[in-house]
Parts: structure tokens; C-alpha cells; sequence
């Protein structure tokens, strides 16, 4: 059974910089986009990016800026960045698998895994 | 804004039928994903590619989709249905992902 381990530091100061883990146990780390997505307390979801076991990355245009994934495929891991932090990033962080496909002619895509999550809170 | 549209929040009698849609120009080109989320935990995948159920989501859970619009359907709902609910799709460059802003679903 796939699972995704992730962890990090939970409680950082205004300016530093975000770093998160995640660890692909059980399964092939080849052939899925994996993604970072967080979730301010009592709001909604919000896509931060994604790379592939090849290296190749999309962030968040409103991240992107901040924002930096990378993968060691030899541990299949892949971790979060995000430089400058403020209060506004204070959020639940969680690593997911995301599944690009095409059905009945049509792109989809898809998060069938997610980490527990991490409260990532920025506090000075 | 999100460039896909939800409706904040939604009730249904338990045992009823309640379709929660998912707004946005992109949905005529690209598939929505569906997601349950309950307080405290992660999101679950319910739905893909419009009318597709991962291995152990209930029947009563299904999908459509029309012009702009994506719709999650739970056909007589139950109390343990009650979450929050996510649509997920492309933006409108087709180069990153976005979540709608979420529907709060109230069994009654």
C-alpha cells in the first residue's frame, strides 16, 4: 500500500524560509506528478506546485517567486521550499500524488494519495 | 478568485439527492476532479474523469458535467456524507491547477 510521509518544521518567524519533506513509501515514483497543496486555517485549498520524477516543475504563479520543489529519487522524496515566509503562509501543507491522464480524449488530472498533512504556523 | 466557482454551502435532507456544482470556462476543456474532505483530515479523491469513483467510494457518489459546469451528485445521502466538498481542474493557461473555494455539505 502507497503511502506519503511528510515532515518539516511546524513553527517558523516572519522572513524565514519554509522546508518540507515527503517520503513515497510502497510504490513507484516514476510516472506521477508529486504535489505540494496547503490550506490556510478554515479556508480552502490551494495548489502550490508540482515535479515529476524527472525533475521537471510548475509552481503556483502566485508562488512561484517563493517557491521551490526538488526530488532525490534515489530516497523517493520530494521536498518544499518557500523562501520569506509571513503570516499569510501560516497553513496545513500536505504532499500529494497527482495522476496525469487522458480519458475519453479529454486531459484530467487527479490527487488519488495525500500526506496527513503539516500546520506549517508563521509567528513571530 | 478561483477560476472555478462553488457555492459556499449546501444542505440535504438525510436520504435525499444534492448536486454541488463546480463553475469555470476551463471545465469545457479539461476534466474536474472531486474531494471530500472532513474536519481533521486530509482530503479524500472521489471522483475523477467527470463520472470515475476510486476503489471503495459508495455508488451514490457521481458526476456529470455540462458546458462550463461540473457537477458532484450524492444520491440518497447519508450522515456520514457531511464534509466539505472540492472541485479541481486546470486554470486557464492549462498550465497549473486550481481548487474551487470549497462547498460546506450540511446532511439535515
Amino acid at each position: 500500500q502507497v503511502q506519503l510521509q511528510q515532515w518539516g518544521a511546524g513553527l517558523l518567524k516572519p522572513s524565514e524560509t519554509l522546508s518540507l519533506t515527503c517520503t513515497v513509501y510502497g510504490g513507484s515514483f516514476s510516472g506521477y506528478y508529486w504535489t505540494w497543496i496547503r490550506q490556510p486555517p478554515g479556508k480552502g485549498l490551494e495548489w502550490i506546485g508540482e515535479i515529476n520524477h524527472g525533475g521537471s516543475t510548475t509552481y503556483s504563479p502566485s508562488l512561484k517567486s517563493r517557491t521551490s520543489i526538488s526530488v532525490d529519487t534515489s530516497k523517493n522524496q520530494f521536498s518544499l521550499r518557500l523562501t520569506s515566509v509571513t503570516a499569510a503562509d501560516t497553513a496545513v501543507y500536505s504532499c500529494a500524488r497527482g495522476v496525469a491522464t487522458v480519458l475519453r480524449g479529454v486531459p484530467d488530472w487527479y490527487f488519488d494519495l495525500w500526506g496527513r498533512g503539516t500546520l506549517v504556523t508563521v509567528s513571530s | 478568485s478561483s477560476e472555478l466557482t462553488q457555492d459556499p454551502a449546501v444542505s440535504v435532507a438525510l436520504g435525499q439527492t444534492v448536486r454541488i456544482t463546480c463553475q469555470g470556462d476551463t471545465l469545457r476543456n479539461y476534466y474536474a476532479s472531486w474531494y471530500q474532505q472532513k474536519p481533521g483530515q486530509a482530503p479524500l479523491l472521489i471522483l475523477y474523469g467527470k463520472t470515475n469513483r476510486p476503489s471503495g467510494i459508495p455508488d451514490r457518489f457521481s458526476g456529470s458535467s455540462s458546458g462550463n459546469t461540473a457537477s458532484l451528485t450524492i444520491t440518497g445521502a447519508q450522515a456520514e456524507d457531511e464534509a466539505d466538498y472540492y472541485c479541481n481542474s486546470r486554470d486557464s493557461s492549462g498550465n497549473h491547477l486550481v481548487f474551487g473555494g470549497g462547498t460546506k455539505l450540511t446532511v439535515l
